[in-house]
């Protein structure tokens, strides 16, 4: 299974704009990149996917690198409710396994 | 459209015992997974069902075990229950296996005494 890094922690300001980045050196052609979230005491959520060109939903964006070893998570408008655990993930696209890393901790201050 | 729901949300066994958990995925949905989360090990993958076929497995014993039902309901089972077995148990369905986004009910909270 291909792994992805990120950082343990973040800040951000309320309403401003996140950038989250994950790196994923060893990611294959047929991999595509997940973003989930947890909130607190809560399931985690699907965010966005990818394979190779950027995407936006309603949610987020996710930027794509050309090698495709790197990703960031965009949110616009950070709120209070975005506080949460973010975790990128790699899957192989012929299967459904999420292997969850330890994810980056997003604060959001007031 | 209901969400994934999973019951019961609270259980308390002592060890020793088995367990039963179910999850009725989203309608639509033909693929469940089954993730375990703890504070010290933080989520990690059971395993994957399709078509009433397991797809993929996670590195846990034989005593941790699945199915899937024709309308794409699924149970886990755990046996012989270990105080280390104390979790939440979360399912997460989507449409199809592979790449699909997964969507998760709100977990099986097991306290093993």
């Amino acid at each position: 299974d291909a792994k992805t890094t990120q950082p343990n922690s973040m800040e951000s300001n309320e309403e401003e704009p996140v950038h989250l980045p994950c790196n994923h050196s060893t990611i294959s052609g047929t991999d595509y990149i997940h973003w989930y979230r947890q909130l607190p005491s809560q399931g985690p959520e699907y965010v966005i996917h990818g394979l190779t060109s950027n995407v936006n939903n309603r949610m987020a964006s996710l930027a794509i690198a050309e090698d495709r070893k790197s990703s960031t998570l965009i949110l616009h408008r950070a709120t209070l409710r975005d506080a949460a655990v973010y975790y990128c993930i790699l899957i192989y696209s012929n299967t459904g396994k999420l292997i969850f890393g330890q994810g980056t901790t997003l604060q959001v201050k007031p | 459209k209901a969400g994934v729901t999973q019951t019961p949300r609270y259980l308390i066994k002592t060890r020793g015992q088995q367990v039963t958990l179910s999850c009725s995925p989203i309608s639509g949905h033909r693929s469940v997974s089954w993730y375990q989360q703890t504070p010290g090990q933080g989520l990690q993958f059971l395993f994957e069902y399709f078509s009433e076929t397991q797809r993929n497995k996670g590195n846990f014993p034989g005593r941790f075990s699945g199915r899937q039902f024709s309308n794409s309901r699924s149970e886990m089972n755990v046996s012989t229950l270990e105080l280390g077995d104390s979790a939440l148990y979360l399912c997460a369905s989507s449409l199809a296996s592979g790449a699909y986004e997964q969507y998760f009910g709100p977990g099986t909270r097991l306290t093993v005494t």
